[in-house]
């Protein structure tokens, strides 16, 4: 069965610094892999996603991931935080092939930048 | 551009009370469309997913019902709530060719007391 694992709940940084959110997941092919964000009281949404090609994919806000096949990975980096970038970020897979987007979600990582 | 509007934004309901939260997608024609939970504090879980109107699929049972009575419309509902409903409900869209990538509404908040 495939699972989603975000190994830190919580992870604070200051304003300005890099930031780099894990990701590992478990399937026994290539899924469709995504970053959401959700802000407090609000919905999620998509940061980026990836399928195939460059491993490297940019996404909003100046947000990257980058897949790792051998380690099983999608990481979610920025290079320069703000203190609006402190949410939760959840990590999803999905093995869509059929009718249902069915999205297996990470427990989420809550992001804290201190000013 | 499409858009999703969920309603209502937060309820209030007494346990053994009826419930019914609604989902509407505008600037999409015949998209799939789904319904997730997520427990406070917790991860989201899918409930329900529609392909087409009037069909819906159940993922996990959890005591509700889901209805897609109009192309652009998913309703969730349950005639007696239960304190365990209590959490974030979330109707989501995606296209229905190549339609991996979800798009999330804003949400239902719903306290069961």
């Amino acid at each position: 069965a495939q699972s989603v694992t975000q190994p830190d709940a919580r992870v604070t940084v200051s304003e300005g610094a890099s930031l780099q959110l894990r990701c590992k997941y478990s399937y026994s092919a290539t899924p469709y892999l995504f970053w959401y964000v959700q802000y407090p009281r609000q919905g999620l949404q998509l940061l980026l996603k990836y399928y195939s090609g460059d491993p490297v994919v940019q996404g909003v806000n100046s947000f990257e991931a980058e897949f790792s096949k051998s380690n099983s990975s999608f990481h979610l980096q920025k290079a320069s935080v703000h203190w609006s970038d402190s949410a939760v970020y959840f990590c999803a897979l999905s093995m869509y092939g059929g009718s249902n987007a069915k999205l297996t979600f990470g427990k989420g990582t809550k992001l804290s930048v201190k000013s | 551009a499409q858009t999703i509007h969920q309603w209502p934004v937060a309820e209030i309901k007494a346990v053994g009370s009826p419930l019914s939260l609604g989902c509407t997608i505008k600037g999409k024609s015949s998209p799939n469309l789904y319904w997730y939970w997520q427990a406070t504090g917790g991860t989201l879980q899918q409930l329900f997913y529609s392909i087409t109107v009037g069909q819906v699929e159940s993922v996990v049972q959890l005591n509700l019902s889901a209805s897609r009575p109009k192309d652009d419309q998913f309703i969730l509902s349950t005639e007696k709530l239960l304190l365990s409903h209590s959490g974030f409900y979330l109707c989501a869209w995606s296209p229905q060719v190549s339609g991996n990538t979800l798009y999330f509404g804003e949400g239902s908040r719903l306290i069961v007391v």
